[in-house]
């Protein structure tokens, strides 16, 4: 079955130190997104891809940093220059038909400790 | 400055009868809308979604409808299910840049409680 894979689920990391969250997608789309959810507020976009080797700033892109070498990879680094990073993170992908949508990854629980 | 508004947080209906969930959005570059379903710990699910073009898509318990005029779009379930409680997200789609890239920006989501 086509998907989303993130990796891992949950993620703690102490202050200072950068972490690389995992996003695989094996549905062949050229866009790839990056959002974050907090409590109580809708989904942030931090960065886009729209193909290798592209990639874009979102909305709240600061502290973040990506890399697109591959179509079907889209790891988010998380540095320590992110003020707030405890969050849950959600990778999607998406097709050009407009109607669709995002297809989500099932997301990854950072926990700064 | 939200682009996209869902305004009740919280929504309690009773099993069977109907939900309603609400939207709001101030951008008139939006040309397609969204409904997503999410449970804990989970991506959101799509749900149903509508052209700017169109004011109503049924699909199923599942009924959109949107008033361009109003930038006002709802959600309607009926009849409304236990297994329908979780928090819905409202979201509106527009182009970024050219290439195949869309923006999806989203409210703020609204817990359905479906009582059996």
């Amino acid at each position: 079955d086509g998907g989303i894979t993130q990796s891992p689920k949950y993620l703690f990391r102490k202050e200072g130190q950068n972490v690389t969250l995992s996003c695989e997608q094996n549905l062949n789309h050229d866009a790839m997104y990056w959002y974050r959810q907090d409590p109580g507020q809708g989904l942030r976009l931090i960065y886009y891809s729209q193909i290798v080797n592209d990639f874009q700033k979102g909305d709240i892109a600061e502290g973040y940093s990506v890399s697109r070498e591959k179509k079907e990879s889209f790891p988010l680094t998380v540095t320590s220059a992110q003020k707030n990073p405890t969050a849950f993170y959600l990778c999607a992908s998406s097709s050009p038909r407009r109607g669709t949508g995002y297809t989500f990854g099932s997301g990854t629980r950072l926990t700064v400790v | 400055d939200q682009q996209v508004k869902q305004n009740s947080p919280s929504l309690s209906v009773q099993e069977g009868r109907i939900s309603i969930l609400n939207c709001d959005y101030t951008n008139s570059m939006f040309d397609y809308f969204l409904w997503y379903k999410k449970y804990p710990a989970e991506g959101p699910t799509f749900l149903i979604s509508i052209s700017s073009i169109k004011d109503k898509n049924e699909d199923g318990r599942f009924t959109v409808f949107l008033n361009k005029s109003a930038k006002h779009l709802s959600l309607h379930i009926v009849p409304s299910q236990p297994g329908d409680s979780a928090v819905y997200f409202c979201a509106a789609s527009a182009r970024l840049s050219s290439g195949s890239a869309r923006q999806l920006t989203f409210g703020s989501g609204t817990q359905l409680t479906v009582l059996p």
